[in-house]
């Protein structure tokens, strides 16, 4: 069974700092990751993924996240934060390596505050 | 840009009633899902469905759920009774299949059962 641990469910920083949203994954076979962002009364954008090639991927709006097998880990960072990158961030995993079709197991949520 | 798209985007329903929640994947994506949301708590995986049938169902979706692709269009989810405890955002994704493994969401359809 796969599932995913978001640590942390609000992260407040300001404006122009580091920004870092911490996911924790279990899964029994080679993981499928990915962070997706939920703005306020909008579906979920895909912001990146890793798909078993480099283990530091880059994804949209200047967010990138590394794949850290020992640590079990797939933390979303960007180096400047932006008043607009204010929103709700979830993790998932899926197990296509298994007997999944795609499924998603998503953690419960990071909700990122921005200060001016 | 290609987007799946939901409608409708807010039903309301009485406890009971079937409703039908409609979705129009991304052209060309060959893998297609339902989930929802319930306020507060985690997005959850409902169903996947791929070739014309069902590959996969969690244990949410019992025998008051069913989908169909009626067309080569259209993904729909169906509630045949609804109950208070199924009021949540739905939310479809389709994804292209083969070596592309992600999924793509609609806005979801917030189903509020009173």
């Amino acid at each position: 069974a796969q599932s995913v641990t978001q640590l942390g469910s609000h992260v407040s920083v300001s404006e122009g700092a580091l920004v870092l949203l911490r996911c924790n994954y279990s899964s029994s076979v080679p993981p499928y990751l990915f962070w997706y962002v939920q703005y306020p009364n909008q579906g979920l954008q895909l912001l990146l993924k890793y798909t078993s090639a480099a283990t530091l991927v880059k994804g949209i709006n200047g967010f990138e996240a590394e794949f850290k097998k020992s640590e079990t880990s797939f933390h979303l960072t960007k180096p400047s934060a932006h008043m607009s990158d204010a929103a709700e961030y979830f993790c998932a995993v899926s197990d296509l390596g298994g007997t999944s079709y795609g499924k998603l197991t998503f953690g419960q949520g990071t909700i990122l505050t921005v200060h001016p | 840009e290609p987007e799946v798209t939901q409608t409708p985007s807010h039903q309301v329903t009485q406890m009971g009633q079937e409703v039908i929640l409609r979705c129009v994947p991304i052209s060309n994506h060959l893998y297609f899902y339902w989930y929802r949301q319930i306020l507060g708590q985690k997005v959850e995986f409902l169903v996947s469905f791929y070739n014309n049938e069902i590959s996969e169902k969690s244990e949410i979706f019992d025998d008051q759920f069913s989908v169909e692709r009626p067309d080569g269009s259209n993904f729909t989810l169906k509630i045949r009774s609804t109950k208070l405890e199924d009021s949540a955002m739905y939310f479809c994704a389709s994804s292209p299949g083969l070596s592309s493994y992600e999924q793509y969401f609609g806005p979801g359809t917030r189903l509020t059962v009173t």
